[in-house]
This record gives structure tokens, sequence and C-alpha cells, in this order.
């Protein structure tokens, strides 16, 4: 199964914003609003950063928002941290003939 | 809290067996299905399948069947990951993820199981 497509690096200065995109088709993004993001530091396992498209996790700081325009979604970074540096993933709901769910390739966002 | 702790990293032959377990906590396991998560050295995370903790259903994805095996204890909250006749090109950290309750997302994981297939 194709994975959903990430830009490989997306960098920024602190206190900028980064746009990260995440293509997918009309099985998955295009037609499902379960669209989540996760960040994922080294040798750590993934966090869960947005879920549904744009819903926030409990303790998942506002400067993180999600949005969706037809087969892509992307997640924003406003005012960004240091400690925002890490790789991260979109993820879908793939529907069609079995219940599935497809990653993107990642995204690793490099603070300048 | 919510914890899920998976067992410790594993070195193995080719055509070995293996199983990572993940021993939930905070939670009743039968109330989120759990799925199971691959990723292979410096590459992406992969979505391996899910397990019905109700009934002990398992879906695998395209690509996991066959040599893969998801199933529970729900005497000790555990879901398990066996991989059969293990190759090299299963060396990855296995990963499993509670579903967030129907929202169709993973929102508490465990730490991660290195799986070594080596000669």
């Amino acid at each position: 199964q194709s994975a959903l497509t990430q830009p490989p690096s997306v960098s920024g200065s602190p206190g900028q914003s980064i746009t990260i995109s995440c293509s997918g088709s009309s099985s998955d993004v295009g037609n499902y609003n379960f669209v989540s993001w996760y960040q994922q530091h080294p040798g750590k396992a993934p966090k869960l950063m947005i879920y549904e498209v744009t819903k926030r996790p409990s303790g998942t700081s506002n400067r993180f928002s999600g949005s969706k325009s037809g087969n892509t979604a992307s997640l924003t970074i406003s005012g960004l941290q240091a400690e925002d540096e890490a790789d991260y993933y979109c993820c879908s709901y793939r529907g069609g003939d079995s219940f599935a769910f497809v990653f993107g390739t990642g995204t690793t966002v490099t603070v300048l | 809290q919510v914890q899920l702790v998976q067992s410790e990293s594993e070195l193995k032959s080719p055509g070995a067996s293996v199983k990572v377990s993940c021993k939930t906590s905070g939670y009743s396991i039968t109330d989120y299905a759990m799925n199971w998560v691959r990723q292979a050295p410096g590459q992406g995370l992969e979505w391996m399948g899910w397990i019905n903790t109700n009934t002990g259903k398992p879906t695998y994805a395209r690509g996991f069947t066959g040599r893969f095996v998801f199933s529970l204890d729900t005497s000790v909250s555990t879901a398990y990951l066996q991989i059969s006749s293990l190759k090299t090109d299963d060396t990855a950290v296995y990963y499993c993820a509670r579903d967030n309750g129907g929202d169709f997302d993973f929102d508490y994981w465990g730490q991660g199981t290195l799986v070594t297939v080596s000669s």
C-alpha cells in the first residue's frame, strides 16, 4: 500500500511558522476526516499531535494546527521552537475493501 | 495513567521466531483496539494492522500476512506480536499503539521493541 507523500524536510528559524503537507488520494485523505499527525524525536516513540484533521489532544500546544483541502492535509507549527525539531508523520484512514491506515513518508523539521 | 510497556530488544537468527509483548495498564485492554506499527532503521512508520481486543480478531495490512500474528491475553492485559521465519528485512522497531476509541488515531504508544535479525 502506497504511503502518503510528505516533503522530506522543512526548516525555519525560531519564532517563524512552517507548514508540512501530506498528499493522499480520494481513497484516504480526500474522503475521510481521519487524518492525524505524529511527532517523533530520535529514539523515541511517536506522539499524537493532531487528530481528525484539526483537533488537538489535551496537552498539545496550540502552536500546532491542522487543516485539509481536497486530497492534501497540512500541519502548521507557529512560533517555531527548538524543541519542535523532530520527524513528523501524517496518517490517514484508508477505506475501500478493507479497514486500513496509511502513514506519510515523514518530514524532518529543522530549527535553524 | 495509561501506559503501554513493551518487551526488551531481541537478537534473532534468520529463520527463527520472536514474540513481542505490549503490557497495558491504566485502562481496560478490552475497551480499545490495539495496533502494531513497524519502523525499519532510518525509515518511516508502517501500519501493520490491528486486533479487536473484544473479539480477539486480528486484521493484517497488506505485506503483513502469513508470518505475522497478533494475539491477546486479557487476563494479564497484554497484546502480542509474533513473527515467524524471520528475515533480515524484519529488522526494525515494532510499536504497539492504542486506537483512540473510534477517532481513528493512535493516542498512546509503547516505547518500541527493537528486533534485530542477523546471522
